[in-house]
């Protein structure tokens, strides 16, 4: 049971355009939803996360919106540039007791911009 | 200051072997996690350490098992490997406390089970 989904395997966009990853949860006991970026041989690293109580948070060019009712997040790339190109992970966490926060990742979208 | 480091980075094991790999967490970070990613699963949890008490754990068999040392350090262990165990195993770090932004990712040991 797949709790954390992206049902995208891959994106292509032009470069200076819109890229537009999504990203939805089946858990309604997700509070915290995080971007994580992953180039090959290396570990994923942070990019954006927001809160159950927002339902949109922006840094720079990359912003996070959440629909709660839906059960959906998307990350806005705004404009695209040859250097997003990577894996994208999407993940969720929920507290899961003595303080810890697991999460729970979606299996990824390649985004690649074309320049 | 120096990231996550994970060793070794390249691994080639047999079937029924074992292996052990280890991850030195961002120095002040209290807690470590691991994570199993393959092509058809992305990334999986597979436990959590934090002052060296494991506190959470995936969904994983009992072959997979892991410790923390005092200073941090931590270790996760194989037995039996099983050509299916091939894989990234990635480490990450947090403070422990209020990790809620995240991880902080170590580039992960490549292991190859033959």
């Amino acid at each position: 049971d797949q709790q954390v989904k992206q049902n995208s395997p891959s994106l292509s966009v032009q470069e200076g355009r819109i890229s537009i990853l999504n990203c939805d949860y089946t858990n309604s006991m997700f509070d915290y939803f995080l971007w994580y970026k992953k180039y090959p041989a290396e570990g994923p690293t942070f990019l954006i996360s927001i809160s159950s109580i927002k339902d949109k948070n922006e840094d720079g060019r990359f912003t996070v919106f959440l629909n709660k009712s839906a059960k959906h997040l998307s990350l806005h790339i705004v404009p695209s540039q040859p250097g997003d190109s990577a894996v994208y992970f999407c993940a969720a966490s929920a507290r899961s007791g003595a303080g810890s926060y697991q999460l729970t990742f979606g299996k990824g979208t390649k985004l690649s911009v074309i320049p | 200051k120096a990231g996550v480091t994970q060793t070794p980075r390249y691994l080639i094991k047999t079937r029924g072997q074992q292996v052990t790999l280890s991850c030195s967490p961002i120095s002040g970070h209290r807690s470590v996690s691991w994570y199993q990613q393959t092509p058809g699963q992305g990334l999986q949890f597979l436990f959590e350490y934090f002052s060296e008490t494991q506190r959470n754990k995936g969904n994983f068999p009992g072959r997979f098992s892991g410790r923390q040392f005092s200073n941090s350090r931590s270790e996760m262990n194989v037995s039996t490997l099983e050509l299916g165990d091939s894989a990234l195993y990635l480490c990450a770090s947090s403070p422990g406390d209020r990790g809620r932004r995240g991880y902080t990712f170590g580039s992960g040991t490549r292991l190859t089970v033959v």
